[in-house]
Formats: C-alpha cells, structure tokens, sequence
C-alpha cells in the first residue's frame, strides 16, 4: 500500500530534550512537508523540502530542524529551544511540488 | 501575510440536508484550491480540490470556486453523520519564488445530526 508513515503516534518528553519525529513516504513524491497544529488553529509550516538534500523554512521553523538525505524520509527535529513544543505534528507529501498534498497519520508530542 | 478565512462554526445540519462551507482568501494570485475533511485527532484527508471558476463535482460533493469574488465553497449533499467532521479549506498562494505552499484555514466544523 502506498502511504505516508509517521511514527510514534504519541511522545513524551521532559523538556529540555530534543525529539526526533519519523515521516516516511513511498509514494515516490518529490516533496515533503511539516506541519504543526494546535487546538483552534489552522495548519502552520515548519518546514519544507522540494527535492532530496534541500529544505527550506516555514512560517515558523524557528525551534526546529530537519533533514532531507533520502527522498522517502523527512524527519524533524524538535529541539530544546522551541518554546511551545506540545502539538498535533503532520507530514505530508506532494508531486510536483506545490499540488496538492497528502498527509500522514500525525505524530502527537507532549512535553512536559 | 495571505490569509483564508473560515467561519469556525460548528455547523448544524439534519441528516439528509445540503450543507454548505465557505472560505475567502486574500490573495487574488491564488491557482488552486484544496477542502480536506479532518475528523476529531485524526490528519486531513483531502476530499476536493479546484483549479477553474466554477463547479466541479465529485459524488456528493461540490466544490464551488468563484475567483472574482475571492470565494471557494463546498458543498455536501445528502448529508449522513459520517459527515460530521473538521472541514479545512486550503489555498495555494501565488508563485512568488517558483514553489508554491498551501495556506490553510482554521476550518469549520460540521454537524450532521441524525
């Protein structure tokens, strides 16, 4: 089945640590995305990737990283210095870039 | 800064009735538009999308795009409680730096009681 993978469904941190959230996809897309959601709000990009090895920032990458080595993987990093790290976590997929995108079962983080 | 706008609601529509959802957005460079249906703690699955002025139908649904007004609505006939979900309205800015990303609305929750 082809498909987007997110895992683990649910995380808990204590804060101060970082946290990696796996997005893997084999719908052979060229572009990923990552999302973050919180109650009451819309759907805000973290971060981007057109093509394998290049990313680019969102509307608010700041408290985050990611790597693109692989064009089936897109993990993100949540690291320590993001402020308000507890939220519903989408990755999505799309090809071309810029269609429309397909999103992954979502990763929920807590820290605590 | 782009914006979509969508009444929060929720909705409140009778098993079997039309129920209708509305999204405006600010950009008048928009090309294409996206409904996806998110129900509660799950991701958005994507139901609609539109690219021309005018209708476009997909079984019960309709997707309604009226680029002069700065509009895209959605429509689902036959409503069933199934229905009754998070409806997330998207829009694809215009292409300023060649790549183009979806801006998304708050979406409105619909009710569809039996």
């Amino acid at each position: 089945d082809g498909g987007i993978t997110q895992s683990p469904k649910y995380l808990f941190r204590k804060e101060g640590q970082n946290v990696t959230l796996s997005c893997e996809q084999n719908l052979n897309h060229d572009a990923m995305y990552w999302y973050r959601q919180d109650p009451g709000q819309g759907l805000r990009l973290i971060y981007y990737s057109q093509i394998v090895n290049d990313f680019q920032k969102g509307d608010i990458a700041e408290g985050y990283s990611v790597s693109r080595e692989k064009k089936e993987s897109f993990p993100l990093t949540v690291t320590s210095a993001q402020k308000n790290p507890t939220a519903f976590y989408l990755c999505a997929s799309s090809s071309p870039p810029g269609t429309e995108q397909y999103f992954g079962p979502g990763t929920r983080l807590t820290v605590t | 800064q782009k914006e979509v706008e969508q009444n929060s609601g929720p909705l409140s529509v009778p098993e079997g009735a039309i129920a209708s959802l509305n999204c405006t957005y600010s950009d008048r460079g928009s090309q294409s538009f996206f409904w996806y249906r998110q129900y509660s703690g799950k991701s958005p699955e994507l139901i609609m999308f539109i690219y021309s002025n005018g209708d476009k139908e997909d079984g019960r649904f309709t997707a309604q795009l009226n680029k002069a007004s700065q509009y895209v609505s959605l429509l689902i006939r036959d409503s069933q409680p199934s229905d009754s979900a998070t409806y997330l309205c998207a829009v694809n800015a215009s292409p300023n730096t060649g790549f183009q990303k979806l801006v998304f609305g708050t979406g409105t929750r619909l009710l569809v009681s039996p």
